[in-house]
């Protein structure tokens, strides 16, 4: 079984500061892919980032990076020049690469991230 | 865009009744899931499905039943529903293409159980 740690249950920074995010995750696979969601007050969970573990170069989206670091199942989420709709509670996954994606994933319990004006 | 439905926002039930939840994607995918939310805890996996008819318990099935007939539709069942139940639940889908396809979220169901 896997298990997804967040050691932060919550983060706060001003607008425009970059924020790091942690996450570390156990597991025996070997090929598998992660995840950060972030869901806001509004509730939908949005997909922010994936990475897949057999890529060695971390993932980037806009203004979101991942340090993914496979040989210390670390997964970090990096967030540059923040915005207030950044604010939101911000999940890392887990999901096996077997099963073709129908396996469900794993979650950590979470980083309430608030972003001040 | 994808739409994940959940057929209710809110939902105040009580102790022993039968509840449905019921989920509805519109973009065709094979895989459909259901998680429950709660503080402190983050989202489990309470049962999936991977094709019509087809269901899988994921980590905390207790006191859950789920049915889909039809592709677009995954439900979930709390056949005698307890307090212990009262939580977020989020139903989400994938395409069944592979592991790297995100999952897409509903909106979620707050239920309570009086």
């Amino acid at each position: 079984a896997q298990t997804v740690t967040q050691s932060q249950p919550e983060m706060s920074v001003q607008e425009a500061e970059t924020v790091t995010l942690s996450c570390t995750y156990d597991t025996s696979e070997n090929n598998y892919y992660l995840f950060w969601y972030k869901q806001p007050p509004s509730r939908q969970m949005i997909l922010v980032i994936r990475q897949e573990a057999y890529k060695q170069q971390n993932a980037t989206e806009n203004r979101f990076s991942v340090n993914f670091q496979k040989a210390a199942k670390s997964f970090s989420l990096k967030i540059s020049d923040s915005q207030l709709g950044d604010t939101a509670m911000y999940f890392c996954a887990f999901m096996k690469h077997e099963g073709g994606g129908a396996d469900g994933l794993t979650f950590g319990k979470g980083t309430h991230l608030i972003i001040q004006p | 865009d994808v739409k994940v439905t959940q057929s209710s926002r809110y939902l105040v039930k009580r102790t022993g009744e039968k509840v449905f939840l019921e989920c509805v994607q519109d973009m065709d995918h094979e895989n459909m899931f259901w998680y429950r939310q709660d503080p402190g805890l983050g989202l489990r996996l309470i049962y999936f499905s991977y094709d019509v008819k087809m269901k899988e318990k994921g980590d905390i099935p207790e006191g859950y039943s789920v049915s889909r007939e039809k592709k677009e539709r995954f439900s979930l069942i709390l056949e005698s529903a307890s307090t212990n139940q009262t939580s977020m639940y989020l139903c989400a889908s994938s395409l069944g293409q592979g592991a790297n396809q995100p999952q897409h979220f509903g909106d979620g169901t707050r239920l309570s159980i009086l």
